[in-house]
């Protein structure tokens, strides 16, 4: 079945320092794939997504290429920030060939991120 | 434009108990999933719903059942309440055709 493993967690960092979330994947069917935000106590929020192999989804300073041929997508971030504390996700959604996706996430476990001034 | 709304926000309930946890979709969406989150884990797609109707379901046992209503506002129901069903539940909507689904803040359901 469908499957996202994230690196081992959870990870700690100093402000101003460089981020790598690993997420690799299997999946049958053409994936999409996302990372999604958790703030304490709060739902998730997609932070970003690709939806093809080769894209790039970029926001608020994060970004993740979808590699197909490593079947990895990445999170990084060059600089964090205090505020970027909270737990991250990476999932996918598969869609049959040349299908609509019904919807179905599948998530990985999530890492936590710490970021102290 | 409104997001997604979940109510209660907690819920004490006791072992053998009925519970129903409501979602109200983002304006414009036509589909609902939920999501369970036990602690310290991702979430776990237990079904969803598009068009009032059932349009697939996780590994989830029969007892975790649910409605869409013609709003697109949706409920969870679980039955026979299990100390394994204390979770986070999440509900998300989206358009049918679209890969992105947005989240609510969820309901935490501590069973006792």
């Amino acid at each position: 079945g469908d499957s996202v493993t994230q690196m081992e967690g959870p990870v700690t960092l100093s402000e101003e320092a460089f981020l790598t979330i690993n997420c690799t994947y299997t999946a049958t069917g053409y994936p999409s794939l996302f990372w999604y935000v958790q703030y304490p106590g709060e739902g998730l929020q997609l932070l970003l997504k690709a939806t093809k192999a080769d894209d790039k989804g970029s926001n608020k300073g994060f970004e993740a290429t979808y590699r197909k041929e490593t079947t990895s997508f990445h999170l990084e971030k060059g600089s964090v920030q205090v505020s970027d504390s909270a737990v991250y996700f990476c999932a996918l959604s598969v869609s049959p060939a040349g299908g609509t996706s019904y919807g179905k996430l599948t998530f990985g476990q999530g890492t936590i991120l710490t970021v102290h001034p | 434009e409104t997001g997604v709304t979940q109510s209660p926000t907690h819920l004490i309930k006791t072992r053998g108990q009925q519970v129903t946890l409501r979602c109200s979709s983002q304006s414009g969406h036509n589909t609902v999933s939920w999501y369970q989150q036990a602690l310290g884990q991702g979430p776990q797609f237990i079904f969803q719903y598009y068009r009032e109707e059932e349009n697939g379901r996780g590994n989830f046992p029969p007892r975790f059942s649910g409605l869409q209503f013609p709003n697109y506002s949706s409920e969870l129901n679980v039955n026979a309440l299990e100390l394994d069903d204390s979770a986070l539940y999440l509900c998300a909507s989206s358009r049918l055709a679209e890969e992105t689904q947005y989240f609510g803040p969820g309901t935490r359901l501590l069973v006792l």
